[in-house]
């Protein structure tokens, strides 16, 4: 069945280095990726999507990447903070006619950011 | 603008009851979706609402069950719970869709006995 692959599980980064998170669907057909961070004991919120129509698209620190032919995206965080420090999840999803149809989650990556 | 609430924020049931979530969006959000949250599977997507009716299902067993109010406050029910059903259940509200911001509420912690 449809899935999603995130990589790796956990990561541990020295604070000011760089951190990457792959995500890895199944589905072609997916076309909406989002990625939510959620602390410890939070709720997640979304901080940064992409749309298949594009390939790459930051926001400050943060910038997710697509490959459409590999069916892979990518979330970089660059200058980390211990902050930063949180669950990370990716997720597919399709759009129908009126709304989306399928929506998939990854396991997540829990990044630790060392000061 | 006051965020998305969630009532009640923790449950004990024992197997076999039924339990009713209920959740709150923004204000002006018409899109209603829940989620349960485990530490074995993760994030799963259940159902979403939109203008009092389902729009989209995930692969839930028809125990798992919503419905949304014209005020777009939903509700969630599961019936016959088993103990599988313990989990993190959170609720989001967006103002069309998935793909429109997404703001999660607090949760509701259920543990089934």
């Amino acid at each position: 069945g449809e899935n999603v692959e995130q990589h790796p599980s956990t990561l541990s980064v020295q604070e000011g280095d760089s951190a990457v998170i792959k995500c890895t669907y199944s589905d072609s057909a997916s076309n909406y990726f989002p990625w939510y961070k959620q602390e410890l004991g939070k709720r997640p919120q979304l901080i940064i999507d992409i749309r298949s129509n594009v390939g790459e698209k930051k926001d400050q620190r943060i910038a997710v990447t697509l490959n459409k032919t590999a069916k892979h995206f990518s979330l970089h965080i660059t200058e980390t903070q211990p902050e930063d420090s949180a669950v990370y999840f990716c997720a597919a999803s399709i759009r129908g006619k009126t709304s989306y149809d399928k929506v998939i989650f990854g396991p997540g990556t829990s990044l630790s950011v060392i000061p | 603008k006051a965020g998305v609430t969630q009532t009640p924020r923790y449950l004990i049931k024992t197997r076999g009851q039924q339990v009713t979530l209920s959740c709150s969006p923004i204000s002006g959000h018409r899109s209603v979706s829940w989620y349960q949250q485990t530490p074995g599977q993760g994030l799963q997507f259940l159902f979403e609402y939109f203008s009092e009716t389902q729009r989209n299902k995930g692969n839930f067993p028809g125990r798992f069950s919503g419905r949304q109010f014209s005020n777009s406050r939903s509700e969630m029910n599961v019936s016959t719970l088993e103990l599988g059903d313990s989990a993190l259940y959170l609720c989001a509200s967006s103002l069309e869709d998935f793909e429109s911001t997404q703001y999660f509420g607090p949760g509701t912690r259920l543990t089934v006995l």
